[in-house]
C-alpha cells in the first residue's frame, strides 16, 4: 500500500536559517506529491505539489523537487521566518484514487 | 469566497451516544472527502463523495461510521454507539474535479471527545 514517511520533529529553528523536512515516500504507480501546512489554530492547506518526476513545486518561498529515483519529495526553504512556524505534511495521492496518504507530520518552530 | 465549513468545531459525548458531524463544502466542488487526525498523527482517509454517492469508502473503520451527501453538496459524518477511540479531529475537504492531482481545500475540523 501507499505510505509516506517524513522526519520526526520538532525542529527548531533560528530565524534566517535553512530548511529540509525529509520525505519519502512508497506508492504504486505515478504518484501526485503534496506538500501540506497546519498554522497553529487554523486547518490544513496546500503548500505546493508536484505532480510528476522531476517536477519542482513552489509557494511562499518553499519549495520541493519531486525525485523518482530516491522516492523523495523533500521540503526547503533558504531563509525561514518566525510566521513559517507550523506542522508540515508531506502527502500523496496515487493509482488515480482521490484520498490523500499523510505522513505523520513535522512540527517547526522558528525562533528570533 | 468562502471555504469549507464545518459544526460544530467541538463536540463532547458520552460513550454510547450517537452523532452527527456536518461538512458544507466549497459551493460547485463536486468532490467531498472526509478524514480523520488523532493527536500526534497525519489525517488518516475515511470516504470520498463523486456527487451523491460515495466512490470509496474504504477507510471507515467499521460499521458504527456512516456518511451521505444527499443532494450533492452538504456530507454528514454519523457515528454510532461512540467509543473513546473514536476522539479525533475529523476533517471534511473538497475539490472541484475528482483528479488525483486536484487540490483538496480542507476545513478546520471538529474536535470529536468520547468521555
Amino acid at each position: 500500500g501507499n505510505s509516506v514517511t517524513q522526519m520526526e520533529g520538532p525542529v527548531t529553528l533560528s530565524e534566517e536559517a535553512f530548511l529540509t523536512i525529509n520525505c519519502t515516500y512508497t506508492a504504486t504507480g505515478y504518484p501526485s506529491l503534496f506538500w501540506y501546512v497546519q498554522y497553529p489554530g487554523e486547518g490544513l492547506q496546500l503548500l505546493l505539489k508536484a505532480t510528476k518526476a522531476d517536477d519542482k513545486g513552489s509557494n511562499k518561498g518553499f519549495e520541493a523537487t519531486y525525485r523518482k529515483e530516491t522516492t523523495s519529495f523533500h521540503l526547503e526553504k533558504g531563509s525561514v521566518q518566525v510566521s513559517d512556524s507550523a506542522v508540515y505534511f508531506c502527502a500523496l495521492t496515487s493509482g488515480g484514487y482521490q484520498k490523500v496518504t499523510f505522513g505523520t507530520g513535522t512540527k517547526l518552530q522558528v525562533i528570533p | 469566497g468562502a471555504g469549507v465549513s464545518q459544526t460544530p468545531s467541538n463536540k463532547v459525548t458520552e460513550k454510547g451516544k450517537y452523532v452527527e458531524l456536518r461538512c458544507d463544502p466549497i459551493s460547485g466542488h463536486t468532490a467531498l472527502y472526509w478524514y480523520r487526525q488523532s493527536l500526534g498523527q497525519g489525517p488518516e482517509f475515511l470516504i470520498y463523495f463523486q456527487g451523491t454517492g460515495a466512490a470509496d469508502d474504504s477507510g471507515l473503520p467499521n460499521d458504527r461510521f456512516f456518511a451521505v451527501r444527499p443532494e450533492g453538496s452538504v456530507s454528514t459524518l454519523k457515528i454510532q454507539r461512540t467509543e473513546r477511540g473514536d476522539s479525533a479531529v475529523y476533517l471534511c475537504a473538497s475539490s472541484s474535479h475528482s483528479s488525483s492531482t486536484d487540490t483538496q481545500y480542507f476545513g478546520p475540523g471538529t474536535r470529536l471527545t468520547v468521555l
